[in-house]
């Protein structure tokens, strides 16, 4: 089955800076890659994905990045606000296969 | 209804008892997903349904674990005879399609401590 490695499972920034948090995933036939933000007692948020058929994807300051080759992908968050602390996940899946995710890292955005 | 809901949010209970975890998905998702969330841990599936019928329930990881969707619609976990080591929080996930390429749009979870 799948298996997601996700790092670094902490980071903290300063506001302003920016956020890259990297995973990589072990089946090539996955072609869906969704980022989840969760905050302290709350459900895991999408907050944005990627499928296979492109290499990056925007969202005002959030970006994901694909290689399909190297099977990674990566969350950016740029100009980052106390708001984003919180932990995000990355996940993947394919065809039939259910969303496989990664043991999180924790965002910490300090004012 | 408007999101995903599930009941109770909380559920203490003590180590041999039996739980039952409910969930609601939003009106019309035809999937609908168990996951189970330990301390700093990312969800970690358990069954998946598609309909009525458990589609891939490879995730559940022992006899003890059982998940029905009798009308397609609302779905229970249940687990029998608890162990400390289920204390976790239970998330119900629901999408428009079936398993694969498709958003999953979580509960708030049902938080279970087994004493």
């Amino acid at each position: 089955g799948e298996n997601v490695e996700q790092h670094p499972s902490t980071l903290s920034v300063q506001e302003g800076d920016s956020a890259v948090i990297k995973c990589t995933y072990s089946d090539s036939a996955s072609n869906y890659f969704p980022w989840y933000k969760q905050e302290l007692g709350k459900r895991p948020q999408l907050i944005i994905d990627i499928r296979s058929n492109v290499g990056e994807k925007k969202d005002q300051r959030i970006a994901v990045t694909l290689n399909k080759t190297a099977k990674h992908f990566s969350l950016h968050i740029t100009e980052t606000q106390p708001e984003d602390s919180a932990v995000y996940f990355c996940a993947a899946s394919g065809g039939y296969s259910t969303l496989t995710f990664g043991k999180g890292t924790m965002l910490l955005v300090s004012p | 209804g408007a999101g995903v809901s599930q009941t109770p949010s909380n559920k203490v209970t003590e180590k041999g008892k039996y739980v039952e975890l409910r969930c609601d998905p939003i009106s019309g998702h035809t999937a609908l997903y168990w996951y189970r969330q330990s301390l700093g841990q990312g969800p970690e599936f358990l069954i998946y349904f598609q309909g009525t019928g458990a589609a891939d329930d490879s995730g559940l990881p022992n006899d003890r674990f059982f998940a029905v969707r009798p009308e397609g619609s609302v779905s229970t976990l249940k687990i029998q005879r608890t162990e400390r080591g289920d204390s976790a929080v239970y998330l119900c996930a629901s999408s428009l399609y079936s398993a694969g390429a498709n958003v999953l749009t979580f509960g708030a979870g049902s938080r279970l401590t087994v004493l």
